[in-house]
């Protein structure tokens, strides 16, 4: 069963704006990780956000996580052509290397 | 460093067929999950392999069945292939107390016709 759902399921957007994508899940959590993957191959870490923790921002991403609502977003900021991909949250509910995904968020960024 | 490796990268079967497919770990690496994703789908956990042994598993039939050598690689089997079986096929490796992170190799395409 999936633990995490995306919402929304598809987003296109023109080169230079904004990207953002939200998460929910059921159970309580370790860890909530974020995922890329381009064109049906492997999967590309982006950010891991700690149950403890609110905020993480790497680069143009910024990750939030409210515990109490069991939701997560990921923004993309000042999006380019190369963001264009499917993108997952997953779950860590022990800290056991064990995941689960939702079903993902198609990007298409329009040039 | 080489990452996560896997092979083959696509293959065809026929229903009711066995197939191996086969993760090298990042080097490093004692820990390797395997995840099926289908079509449009995120990916499922499959099982676990930490010292050779197999640590947790997901909700999958007994067809599925794998190995972890000593020097950590790791197969999957699958047995009596179903057309439900095509997939993508993940390979993710990690260290055992490594802070939750892995890594994920390029995967296997599956069909099965």
């Amino acid at each position: 069963s999936q633990q995490g759902e995306e919402d929304p399921q598809a987003l296109s957007i023109q080169e230079g704006e904004n990207a953002t994508m939200n998460c929910s899940y059921k159970t309580s959590i370790n860890n909530l990780q974020w995922y890329r993957q381009n064109s049906g191959r492997g999967l590309v870490h982006l950010i891991l956000i700690r149950s403890n923790e609110r905020e993480k921002h790497s680069g143009r991403l910024r990750v939030t996580l409210d515990t109490s609502k069991k939701s997560s977003s990921l923004l993309i900021t000042a999006s380019r052509a190369a963001d264009t991909a499917s993108y997952f949250c997953a779950t860590e509910i022990r800290a056991d290397y064990k995941l689960s995904f939702g079903a993902g968020t198609t990007v298409t960024v329009r040039a | 460093d080489a990452g996560v490796t896997q092979s083959p990268t696509h293959l065809i079967k026929t229903r009711g067929q066995q197939v191996t497919l086969r993760c090298s770990p990042k080097s490093g690496h004692d820990t390797v999950s395997w995840y099926q994703q289908a079509l449009g789908q995120g990916p499922q956990f499959i099982f676990q392999y930490y010292e050779e042994e197999e640590r947790q598993r997901g909700n999958f039939p007994d067809r599925f069945s794998g190995h972890q050598f000593p020097n950590y690689s790791s197969e999957l089997n699958v047995n009596a292939l179903l057309l439900g079986d095509s997939a993508l096929y993940l390979c993710a490796s990690s260290l055992r107390d490594g802070g939750s992170l892995q890594y994920f190799g390029p995967g296997t395409r599956l069909t099965v016709t």
